[in-house]
């Protein structure tokens, strides 16, 4: 299995929902990262994880609030969240730090 | 300040023609040189690969060149497909403690019938 995972592919949540983002990735790889894309502009990055832990916040609001179950999991917790949240939501993991990173294929997110 | 740039911003080709998208970076120190390809609301795939001694890497259609002394790099695709419309996207890895990507704006390629 060389790919990640990712659900839902689309959301719709209102600003006073709460939702998760679901990763996956069954390459053996330590290290996972959440993005977020903007339409037109390139991934942002928002969290990263190593060995389960949280290594890297890119100072991102405590609204988004990763979560790291196990070594193949990685989800994102969605809480009171603004329409400017409304984006592509990226999760890419790699073997470790220095190697490669395998991107999924997103979560449309759209907060009314 | 760590900086990928890419022209053109778009480009439209026609099918079976082949084009050439550019790429310039000022990120120090250099660890290596990724091409992506994004399709529309999809993640990146990750197309090449040149670390700073490498000058040329071909993935079936796509041959990327890299000029570490003028840090510049290339991506030529020959022979378009529609499949080919696309973003393609420059990144480049700073040598940090972590592979800190550095995503350019992409280029978007439209292959036209």
């Amino acid at each position: 299995d060389t790919e990640v995972t990712q659900t839902p592919k689309h959301l719709v949540m209102g600003m006073t929902n709460k939702k998760s983002l679901k990763c996956e990735q069954h390459m053996g790889h330590r290290a996972m990262y959440w993005y977020k894309q903007k339409a037109k502009k390139p991934p942002e990055l928002m969290f990263v994880y190593s060995y389960e832990k949280l290594s890297i916040n890119e100072s991102v609001p405590s609204r988004f609030s990763p979560e790291c179950p196990n070594s193949s999991l990685l989800n994102l917790h969605l809480h009171a969240l603004q329409p400017e949240d409304s984006a592509l939501y990226l999760c890419a993991s790699s073997q470790d730090f220095q190697e490669t990173q395998y991107f999924g294929p997103g979560t449309r997110l759209l907060v009314l | 300040k760590n900086q990928v740039e890419q022209s053109p911003q778009s480009l439209i080709i026609l099918e079976g023609k082949n084009c050439t998208l550019q790429c310039n970076y000022t990120v120090s120190p250099f660890s290596n040189l990724r091409w992506y390809k994004q399709d529309t609301g999809r993640g990146p795939v990750s197309l090449t690969i040149m670390t700073f001694s490498e000058n040329t890497k071909s993935n079936g259609r796509y041959t990327a060149t890299l000029d570490a002394d003028t840090k510049q790099s290339s991506l030529h695709i020959t022979a378009s497909q529609l499949s080919d419309s696309a973003s393609y996207i420059c990144v480049v890895s700073a040598r940090t403690g972590f592979q800190k990507l550095v995503f350019g704006t992409g280029t978007r390629l439209l292959v036209s019938p």
